[in-house]
């Protein structure tokens, strides 16, 4: 079955920019009936959505990210990144990568194990 | 674009049965037939419980059941069993983006 990890820094300065991949493994990202997603959760807190991308590289953002957030897709390697610029402490948080499906419906299954992400000078 | 609203905490005893709300907009909730629930336990990633209100993944017990009124949806766990006890978030779609509530936590005493 499909599996997602996330990979990257687990420690960024403030003003710096977050960066992030996430590994697809058990089926290919290519595929026009999936979008993925990253999500984050800060200790102790709930959910945000960070944004998503189809295969065909459209992508969706939180509008109160959206002037920080890109999200990429690198099929090549069956991978999608998340850059964050000027971080600050407020985004640290467990991150998520998670995938979505096209088409009148929406959940978020599977998800990675989730990587933990520390602003701190 | 705010967080949906849920409880902070619920509680029931084994075998009965609780039910966990989530509260959006004629934006988001109200908008469309499109809310997610999902399990967590700590320090392990989220679990899709049910999706599109009322479907359940294969795997998921027919114990847990969603619904959805207006701007409010809900999710029923009947019951109860002590494996339950977990943080519950709902998201919806909401056109160009997804919105999570806050998360409510449940206990089984």
């Amino acid at each position: 079955q499909v599996q997602l990890e996330e990979t990257g820094p687990g420690l960024v300065k403030p003003s710096q920019t977050l960066s992030l991949t996430c590994t697809v493994s058990g089926g290919s990202i290519s595929s026009g009936s999936y979008y993925w997603s990253w999500i984050r959760q800060p200790a102790g807190k709930g959910l945000e959505w960070i944004g998503r991308i189809y295969a065909s590289g459209g992508t969706d953002y939180h509008p109160s990210l959206k002037s920080r957030v890109t999200i990429s897709v690198d099929t090549s390697r069956n991978q999608f990144s998340l850059k964050l610029s000027s971080v600050t402490a407020a985004d640290t948080a467990v991150y998520y990568c998670a995938r979505g499906i096209v088409g009148p419906t929406h959940w978020f299954d599977p998800w990675g194990q989730g990587t933990l992400v520390t602003v701190s000078s | 674009q705010s967080a949906l609203t849920q409880p902070r905490s619920v509680s029931g005893s084994p075998g009965q049965s609780v039910t966990i709300s989530c509260t959006g907009t004629s934006s988001d909730v109200g908008a469309y037939n499109y809310v997610s629930w999902y399990q967590q336990h700590p320090g392990k990633a989220p679990k899709l419980m049910v999706y599109d209100v009322t479907k359940r993944p294969s795997g998921v017990p027919d114990r847990f059941s969603g619904s959805k009124s207006g701007n409010t949806a809900s999710l029923t766990i009947s019951g109860l069993q002590a494996e339950d006890e977990s943080d519950y978030y709902c998201c919806s779609y909401a056109g160009s983006y997804s919105l999570f509530g806050g998360g409510t936590k449940l206990t089984v005493l």
